[in-house]
C-alpha cells in the first residue's frame, strides 16, 4: 500500500539544524511532488514548501526562505527536509505529504521536533 | 500570504448537519477551485476529505460534501457521527509568481 514513513523524534539545542527524513513506498516516487507540512503544540497546520522528486526542484514558503533546504534521493524513494538556525517556535510535528490533483491524499506519520536548551 | 478563516469551533447532534465556512480572498480560494478538507484525530496525521472543492476520495464517506461561493469554501457533515469529532482543516492553493499554500485555522467539531 502507499506509504510515507518518517524518521523519529528529534530534539535540537537552538541554533542548531535538524534534518527528518521521509521513505516512500508503494507507488512511483517520482511521479508525485512531495510537500512538508508543520504543526506546532495546539496549533494549525503550516505549509512549509514542496519538492519535486523527479528533477529534485523546490519552492519554499517565504517565512522558511534561506532556513529549510528540501533534497530527495531518488535510489532510496526518501525525501529529506532539513531546517537550520533552530528557535523555541520551531518546536512542531514535521509531516512529509503526498500530493495529487493538488490535495495532499498521503500523509507520513509525523516527526516530533523539539528545541530546547 | 495569511491563513484562511475557519470558525474555531462547531457542534452539533447526532444525526444533525453541520457547516464550517473556510474564507479567504480573491488571491486564495476566489481564484482557484483547488480548496481541500482535512480531518485530524488528536494525535493523528491529517486524513483528506475533500479536493478540488467538491470531489471525495475513495473511501471517504458521502456525507462528507463541499462547495464554495466567491472567496468562501464550506464543508457539510451530514448525519454527524461520533466518530466525525475532530479537528478539521480547510487549504488553498494561493500562488501566483511563486507556489504558495495556505491552510485555514483549524475547526472543532464536537458531536454533542
Amino acid at each position: 500500500q502507499v506509504q510515507l514513513v518518517q524518521s523519529g523524534a528529534e530534539v535540537k539545542k537552538p541554533g542548531a539544524s535538524v534534518k527528518v527524513s521521509c521513505k516512500a513506498s508503494g507507488y512511483t516516487f517520482t511521479s508525485y511532488y512531495m510537500h512538508w507540512v508543520r504543526q506546532a503544540p495546539g496549533q494549525g497546520l503550516e505549509w512549509m514548501g514542496i519538492i519535486n522528486p523527479s528533477g529534485g526542484s523546490t519552492s519554499y514558503a517565504q517565512k522558511f526562505q534561506g532556513r529549510v533546504t528540501m533534497t530527495r534521493d531518488t535510489s532510496t524513494s526518501t525525501v529529506y527536509m532539513e531546517l537550520s538556525s533552530l528557535r523555541s517556535e520551531d518546536t512542531a510535528v514535521y509531516y512529509c505529504t503526498k500530493s495529487a490533483a493538488d490535495a495532499f491524499d498521503i500523509w507520513g506519520q509525523g516527526t516530533m521536533v523539539t528545541v530546547s536548551s | 500570504q495569511s491563513a484562511l478563516t475557519q470558525p474555531a469551533s462547531v457542534s452539533g447532534s447526532p444525526g444533525q448537519s453541520i457547516t464550517i465556512s473556510c474564507t479567504g480572498t480573491s488571491s486564495d480560494v476566489g481564484s482557484y477551485n483547488l480548496v481541500s478538507w482535512y480531518q485530524q484525530h488528536p494525535g493523528k496525521a491529517p486524513k483528506l476529505m475533500i479536493y478540488e472543492g467538491s470531489k471525495r476520495p475513495s473511501g471517504v464517506s458521502n456525507r462528507f460534501s463541499g462547495s464554495k461561493s466567491g472567496n468562501t469554501a464550506s464543508l457539510t457533515i451530514s448525519g454527524l457521527q461520533a466518530e466525525d469529532e475532530a479537528d478539521y482543516y480547510c487549504c488553498s492553493y494561493a500562488g501566483s509568481s511563486t507556489f504558495d499554500v495556505v491552510f485555514g485555522g483549524g475547526t472543532k467539531l464536537t458531536v454533542l
